[in-house]
């Protein structure tokens, strides 16, 4: 069964420092997640992107984030200068349909 | 701003009992529903969900429940087993045009003891 998957598994970086975060999408899906889950919170919706573009950005993707798609498989986020508070799960997940979402096992980022 | 609650954070259920999950919205332009469970380390992984044109959808030994006029959705799991234990989370969408981005609860840790 396709599935979505996601490097690395965890990340380590220091404050300040850009890191990328790797996903690849099921194949034939069309719309593609960023979500992230802070330790003991909810998981929240971070960007969505449709066409080779972003459709809709939460107040937490500020100009520190970014998202590409720089090829027919991978997506990406990056994160120019990451602080302490981005430690967290961050989860890709796409979908044909825009509904029914599937997930990545997801990214651990620490900043330390 | 928590617009999809669940307000059991934990439940515990004997193997082979009734599971039943709740969540509660607030937003009335969400029309779609669904619940993910979720192991540690690893991502949601999708269960079951619901439109909000239909009142039940049943997959096996889960049935989701809704009732738009309370805004309230349930999970029931029939009969539980061990290998349900995990965190469910309720999520909820609205079409905004281009893509629908999923409201998560705070989730519920589901024990099915022996």
């Amino acid at each position: 069964e396709p599935e979505v998957t996601q490097t690395p598994s965890h990340q380590v970086t220091q404050m300040g420092q850009e890191v990328i975060l790797r996903c690849v999408p099921i194949s034939n899906h069309l719309y593609f997640y960023w979500y992230r889950q802070i330790l003991g919170q909810k998981v929240e919706f971070l960007v969505s992107f449709y066409n080779n573009e972003i459709s809709e950005k939460s107040e937490i993707f500020d100009d520190q984030f970014s998202v590409e798609r720089p090829d027919g498989s991978n997506f990406t986020l990056k994160i120019r200068s990451t602080k302490l508070e981005d430690s967290a799960m961050y989860f890709c997940a796409s979908t044909e349909v825009s509904y029914e979402q599937y997930f990545g096992p997801g990214t651990r980022l620490t900043v330390t | 701003d928590q617009q999809v609650k669940q307000n059991s954070p934990s439940l515990s259920v004997q193997e082979g009992r009734i599971s039943i999950l709740n969540c509660d919205y607030t937003n009335s332009m969400f029309d779609y529903f669904l619940w993910y469970k979720k192991y540690p380390a690893e991502g949601p992984t999708f269960l079951i969900s619901i439109s909000s044109i239909k009142d039940k959808n049943e997959d096996g030994r889960f049935t989701v429940f809704l009732n738009k006029s309370a805004k309230h959705l349930s999970l029931h799991i029939v009969p539980s087993q061990p290998g349900d234990s995990a965190v469910y989370f309720c999520a909820a969408s609205g079409w905004t045009g281009t893509a629908s981005k999923l409201t998560f609860g705070t989730g519920t840790r589901l024990q099915v003891t022996l």
